[in-house]
């Protein structure tokens, strides 16, 4: 079993649409957690992080569930420019970063 | 504005040759990391260095070593390319304690 699973996707939306991205984590040792953006052929950047109170940035809110080892990510009316790979990242306390293998979107018009 | 450069966008190499990814950051940042992303494999970890001289075997080490001799310097060295070792490298850095992780633009390797 891989340390950080996501959803398969592909995602495919129209624009104005809801989405929501989930990923698990195997390490209950994990201490922070983040989602990253990449589009075609660029590298990863990162989108927000992730804290156990939840937190909202404009159209998206991403969630921690220590409990159940999940984190979520939220996209409300989403647009033509949020079409991109989707990348989950939990990090142990040593430093060490884990990617999950990344959720596509396409949001069409 | 903070960086991770990689020495190379492309390099096209033979097989069996020695092969050196250099990446360079100029944030103070104590982490270091090499990883391949190749498609439907995500970004596996092929190594990480949490200090000068430290390194840590990350998911896939085979094939690969690594060298950290100065704080903004991290190496990937293929000892002798082979063919599946083509792939996107990516380097990445991260302060100690903040967990966010910058990226360099990335060296698309291929090995013929």
């Amino acid at each position: 079993r891989k340390e950080v699973e996501q959803d398969p996707g592909p995602f495919n939306v129209p624009e104005g649409a809801t989405v929501a991205f989930n990923c698990t984590y195997s390490n209950s040792a994990s201490q922070s957690f983040f989602w990253y953006r990449q589009d075609c052929r660029k590298e990863p950047k990162l989108l927000m992080s992730v804290y156990s109170s939840g937190n909202e940035d404009g159209r998206f809110t991403a969630q921690l569930n220590r409990a159940s080892q999940y984190i979520s990510l939220l996209i409300r009316d989403s647009k033509l420019s949020d079409s991109a790979t989707y990348l989950c990242v939990v990090n142990t306390n040593a430093g060490k970063s884990t990617f999950g293998d990344g959720t596509t979107l396409t949001v069409k018009p | 504005d903070v960086k991770v450069t990689q020495s190379s966008r492309y390099l096209v190499k033979r097989t069996g040759e020695k092969v050196f990814l250099e990446c360079v950051q100029d944030m103070d940042h104590e982490n270091m990391f090499w990883y391949r992303q190749d498609p439907g494999l995500g970004l596996r970890l092929i190594y990480f260095s949490y200090d000068v001289k430290m390194k840590e075997k990350g998911d896939i080490p085979e094939g690969y070593s690594v060298s950290r001799e100065k704080k903004e310097r991290f190496s990937l060295i293929l000892e002798s390319a082979s063919t599946n070792q083509t792939s996107m490298y990516l380097c990445a850095s991260t302060k100690s304690g903040t967990g966010e992780a910058f990226f360099g633009q990335g060296t698309r390797l291929t090995v013929v």
